[in-house]
């Protein structure tokens, strides 16, 4: 099966700044990848995707990079807020629709 | 329009217990997925329903089953309970086991094993 590590698993950041969250996976049949924001106690909320087809997307604030070739993607926000601060995955899909999570990073953004 | 909704939000089971939990997916949405999130974790893949056939499984044991309706609603099931069991079990439902479209999660059930 998929194998999806995500780094770092903590990330402190000045408000302002860009943060940058990194992932990997092993399988190379996975072929879309999308990134969930996860707030306390709240449920994961899709924030942007990308498939396999794309190298870059960009939705704002928040961008998406895949290099299929390495297996490896990442979330760039940048100009980041106090309300970016959040639990932050990263998954894959393998096999129709079924996902696999890496374990999660968690931002704080310092006002 | 109603999202994905999950019930009970929050319960507490000794082990050896059986625990039953519920799901109902978005509107339009005919796909449920179970995911199993320990604290600190990221969601593990427990099983999907499609067509009220279980289509895929991940790598849980056989005491994890589960049901879906011709409504698309589901259940999850859990029996003999273990403390490793505690978790937040989310559903999340999607259009079609085919699309590779976005997942709609619940805000989870949140059980505790004592």
């Amino acid at each position: 099966g998929e194998n999806v590590e995500q780094h770092p698993s903590t990330l402190s950041v000045q408000e302002g700044d860009s943060a940058v969250i990194k992932c990997t996976y092993s399988d190379s049949a996975s072929n879309y990848f999308p990134w969930y924001k996860q707030e306390l106690g709240k449920r994961p909320q899709l924030i942007i995707d990308i498939r396999s087809n794309v190298g870059e997307k960009k939705d704002q604030r928040i961008a998406v990079t895949l290099n299929k070739t390495a297996k490896h993607f990442s979330l760039h926000i940048t100009e980041t807020q106090p309300e970016d601060s959040a639990v932050y995955f990263c998954a894959t899909m393998y096999n129709f629709n079924k996902f696999y999570f890496g374990s999660g990073t968690k931002l704080n953004v310092k006002p | 329009d109603a999202g994905v909704t999950q019930s009970p939000t929050h319960l507490i089971k000794t082990r050896g217990q059986q625990v039953t939990l519920r799901c109902s997916p978005k509107s339009g949405h005919d796909t449920v997925s179970w995911y199993q999130q320990a604290l600190g974790q990221g969601p593990q893949f427990i099983f999907q329903y499609y067509e009220e056939e279980e289509r895929q499984r991940g790598n849980f044991p056989d005491r994890f089953s589960g049901h879906q309706f011709p409504n698309y609603s589901s259940e999850l099931n859990v029996n003999a309970l273990l403390l490793g069991d505690s978790a937040l079990y989310l559903c999340a439902s999607s259009l079609g086991v085919g699309n590779t479209g976005e997942l709609f999660f619940g805000e989870g059930s949140r059980l505790t094993v004592l």
